[in-house]
């Protein structure tokens, strides 16, 4: 079974700039998450998604942050404009329903100069 | 809202040695979750307890909770290298109880 898949892996931009990330989720999950781990914490829960509806995003700086998951599949979670304190590793996970265990993609790691 | 703390934060030990790791949680929840995460990997699912009393062993590695304090616990036993790793806890939570809240994670350092 294919796991959770994530592009890309690594992008550098300036701040001010624009970046997007990608998720595929696990085939027939149907929930989605997207977390923000800053070096040496954990994860933090930005938005959950079921099936193509947002469950919570109480977490998301929506100033900034947008995300959308249009066909209850693949999931785009973007960032406009980026600040220097974005840098992170932006994880999608993915679980088949709720209060299931959530597995977790390789990460995008984001450096915003 | 949810505060989740694991302690220690670093973990430096020996091979053959036992040793535990501590998460402790702020408010009632009946999930907790551990995973591991190797240096520039994703998070890899080890446990999930699921009620008070719950114990589950893998290997090496045993976990426990305790929803009446608010504590699960992850036990080495025997540690070899392999373990070397940072293990973070996640206390679920949220209306639907699918929220996840993790812990700063224990980076553990096994020596040969």
């Amino acid at each position: 079974e294919a796991g959770v898949a994530q592009s890309p892996r690594y992008k550098i931009i300036e701040k001010r700039q624009s970046v997007a990330f990608w998720c595929n989720p696990i085939s027939g999950h149907a929930t989605l998450y997207w977390y923000q781990q800053i070096l040496g914490q954990g994860p933090k829960l930005l938005i959950q998604f079921q099936n193509n509806g947002v469950v919570d995003d109480s977490q998301l700086p929506k100033d900034r942050f947008s995300a959308e998951r249009l066909k209850g599949v693949d999931s785009t979670l973007k960032i406009q404009p980026a600040k220097l304190e974005d840098s992170a590793v932006y994880l999608c996970a993915s679980s088949l329903r709720f209060m299931e265990t959530q597995y977790f993609g390789p990460g995008t790691r984001l450096l915003v100069l | 809202e949810l505060k989740v703390e694991q302690n220690p934060l670093f973990l430096s030990m020996q091979e053959g040695k036992n040793y535990t790791i501590y998460c402790n949680y702020s408010t009632t929840s009946d999930r907790l979750y551990w995973y591991r995460q190797d240096p520039g990997k994703s998070l890899e699912s080890l446990f999930v307890l699921l009620s008070n009393g719950a114990v589950k062993q893998e290997g090496r590695l045993m976990a426990s909770l305790d929803t009446k304090a608010r504590l699960s616990t992850l036990h080495i036993t025997a540690a070899v290298h392999d373990l070397s790793a940072t293990y973070f806890c996640a206390v679920a939570s949220g209306n639907a109880g699918n929220m996840l809240t993790f812990g700063g994670g224990t980076r553990l350092m096994v020596k040969p």
